[in-house]
């Protein structure tokens, strides 16, 4: 079956560009969860989603970042105005279950945001 | 606030050899899990192994196993018969049972050596 899967896989942005990343998460996932991961280091939560609700976007650095799950599928991550500090590898994961239980996050390839 | 620790940056083992790679959490929380993730280069991040806190025995899944020592927040992964495969890079991360998203360390980049 697919996989979590992403677009674009690279994005190059000027400084002060809106960009839109997209992620599919595995059909029938409940749970879909956005990562950052600078060059270098482990990712770092952005939001989270059960369904169409975003129950958690502790992790959003800016109100330049917005996430969306409109119909509790696919999801989209939008950054606004971008800046260079927001080059980086955004990562979806997408998870059978709610949040009990530590059950497993499946990712996708992520995708790679240069802002020049 | 919850942390993890990754201490070693890089590693390197001969194939067929046997490597152990650390890590380190802190967390108030009794109800946790804690996760293996291995990232290849340019591939997608996959789950190597599971462990839940409240279970004593460590987790095994074939060539990989768990040294989990919940009194020392330590959890360490081993590699057994390292294949040139296992090249990757090495993330520890932990769920709290009240949250969902995973924590992560700064990972360990293993390379497994002909």
């Amino acid at each position: 079956g697919a996989g979590v899967s992403q677009s674009p896989r690279y994005k190059v942005a000027k400084r002060g560009q809106d960009v839109a990343l997209r992620c599919d998460p595995i059909s029938g996932h409940v749970s879909l969860f956005w990562y950052q991961q600078a060059l270098g280091q482990g990712p770092e939560f952005l939001t989270y989603f059960q369904n169409e609700a975003q129950l958690d976007k502790s992790g959003l650095p800016s109100d330049r970042f917005f996430a969306e799950r409109p119909e509790g599928s696919v999801s989209t991550l939008k950054i606004q105005r971008t800046q260079q500090e927001d080059s980086a590898v955004y990562l979806c994961a997408s998870s059978l279950f709610g949040l009990a239980k530590g059950h497993e996050q499946y990712f996708g390839p992520g995708t790679r945001l240069t802002v020049t | 606030a919850q942390t993890v620790t990754q201490s070693q940056p890089e590693m390197s083992v001969q194939e067929a050899e046997t490597v152990t790679l650390s890590c380190t959490y802190d967390t108030s929380e009794n109800n946790y899990y804690l996760f293996w993730y291995k990232q290849p280069p340019s591939r997608q991040m996959i789950l190597v192994i599971r462990q839940e806190a409240y279970k004593q025995q460590n987790a095994t899944e074939n060539r990989f196993s768990v040294n989990f020592q919940k009194a020392a927040k330590s959890f360490s992964l081993k590699i057994s018969d390292s294949q040139l495969g296992d090249t990757a890079m090495y993330f520890c991360a932990l769920v709290v049972g009240s949250q969902g998203n995973l924590i992560f360390g700064k990972g360990t980049k293993l390379s497994v050596k002909p």
